[in-house]
């Protein structure tokens, strides 16, 4: 199986910065996604990387080094709004998963005033 | 947003029961899943679809059917409910699963579901 692994919990403060971090150990990788998910809503999707570096969107930025196996969400000006879980997920290409994604348990990130 | 509607959005079933969630999608996409989400699990694969009654077993199939006649309906059958099946349900649909490009995820509503 796939091996995906980001922290339970976290807190911040209103207006600070925050990186979630996410390790994953699998074969035929081929993407890593960040979904933002509040409490009793679908995930949605926030940002995705398939080469080394990093990709910024606004006040989010993700991270991605293939060869660690490592990647981060950074969220800048943190707003109360932010308070949601964070899903980590990378898409596996290989045999018969090919484009499935695998998640992460999801990091619960609480914004305080 | 892509249409994708799930129903029913909340169901309380008894032990033992059959039950049926549908995933409707109006964005004409081939690829659809089904997870469960449980608290301390994250999302967990339970079905997929590559195409009209073309379905595979994710993680977590047992007690699991699924179906799809219609591109655009993907059921999800719960053969005979049991209390360890009490989760939200989420249904997702992918434009593809080939290329370089961000082909992800978008995801229903969801169902929550309770069995007593």
């Amino acid at each position: 199986g796939q091996n995906i692994d980001q922290p339970t919990e976290m807190t911040a403060t209103e207006g600070a910065i925050v990186q979630i971090n996410c390790t994953y150990q699998t074969s035929g990788f081929n993407g890593l996604f960040w979904y933002q998910q509040h409490a009793g809503e679908a995930p949605t999707f926030l940002s995705y990387n398939v080469l080394d570096g990093l990709e910024e969107k606004g006040r989010f930025s993700s991270f991605l080094s293939r060869s660690k196996g490592y990647s981060y969400l950074l969220l800048k000006e943190l707003q109360m709004k932010d308070s949601a879980s964070y899903l980590c997920a990378v898409r596996v290409d290989r045999g018969s998963t090919l484009g499935r994604l695998y998640f992460g348990r999801g990091t619960q990130l609480t914004v305080w005033p | 947003d892509a249409g994708i509607t799930q129903s029913p959005r909340h169901k309380v079933t008894e032990t033992g029961t059959p039950v049926t969630l549908r995933c409707h999608q109006t964005e004409n996409h081939r690829y659809m899943y089904w997870y469960r989400q449980d608290p301390g699990h994250g999302l967990r694969l339970i079905h997929y679809s590559y195409g009209v009654k073309d379905t595979d077993k994710g993680e977590v199939s047992d007690g699991y059917s699924v179906s799809r006649s219609k591109t655009e309906d993907f059921l999800l059958t719960l053969e005979s409910a049991t209390s360890s099946q009490t989760s939200v349900y989420f249904c997702a649909i992918s434009e593809s699963n080939r290329g370089p490009l961000n082909y992800g995820y978008t995801f229903g509503s969801g169902t929550r579901l309770t069995v007593v």
